[in-house]
């Protein structure tokens, strides 16, 4: 247990649907981060967000939209997604987001398929 | 361009055996350097981490191998056990070149390990 839980585990939709993903940790950091991980590929970032405010957007389609409501939460809204989308996505926290040593705990991730 | 290559791809070793994973990266200058497990279905989880003064960092049977002037690192894992069975990715952490930026990490594709018994 890393003190990074998300919800849910595994997801299916369709390119139509709507859903959101959530993560929280419990570790008290100030920074948190949405990371994509393909097969066979190394993880992507998406977004980081430090003290509620994103700092990093790394040319995410808009079909992916972030939320951030305090320092403990953090969401992934997903709409109108493509098949090439299927992937696990994986939340991770750090004490902040410039420190060269801080480590991030990664959440066990979502598992993303969509059909 | 900013790159860290893993070798090899996967690997298979009986219980037991040692094995040594490979990373090589182009970051420069970097900051630290960090091998991760990442379990089926778990997210990943930090093993060991250097500067780049540090030559090698052991945590337990893992000991993680530096070489600054060719820019390479290694995972060793001495006497595998079935629970070593994980992915195995290299993070390389660029150094930040002006203060309140965001220097965000540069990860390998990871070395998948199967240990049997």
């Amino acid at each position: 247990e890393t003190g990074v839980t998300q919800t849910p585990r595994h997801l299916v939709m369709g390119m139509t649907n709507k859903k959101s993903l959530k993560c929280e940790q419990h570790l008290g950091h100030n920074a948190m981060y949405w990371y994509k991980q393909s097969a066979k590929k190394p993880l992507e970032l998406m977004f980081v967000y430090s003290l509620e405010e994103r700092v990093e957007n790394n040319s995410v389609p808009s079909r992916f939209s972030p939320e951030c409501p305090n320092s403990s939460h953090l969401f992934l809204h997903l709409h109108t997604l493509q098949p090439e989308d299927s992937a696990l996505y994986l939340c991770a926290s750090s004490q902040d987001a410039t420190g060269t040593t801080y480590e991030q705990y990664f959440g066990p991730g979502t598992r993303l398929t969509v059909t | 361009k900013n790159q860290v290559e893993q070798s090899p791809q996967s690997l298979i070793i009986l219980e037991g055996k040692n094995c040594t994973l490979q990373c090589n990266y182009t970051v420069s200058p970097f900051s630290n350097l960090r091998w991760y497990k990442q379990d089926t279905g778990r997210g990943p989880v930090s093993l060991t981490i250097m500067t780049f003064s540090e030559n090698t960092k052991s945590n337990g049977r893992y000991t993680a191998t530096l070489d600054a002037d060719t820019k390479q690192s290694s995972l060793h894992i001495t006497a595998s056990q079935l629970s070593d069975s994980a992915s195995y990715i290299c993070v390389v952490r660029p150094m930040l070149m002006f203060s309140g930026g965001y220097n965000k990490l540069i990860f390998g594709a990871g070395t998948r390990l199967a240990v049997h018994p």
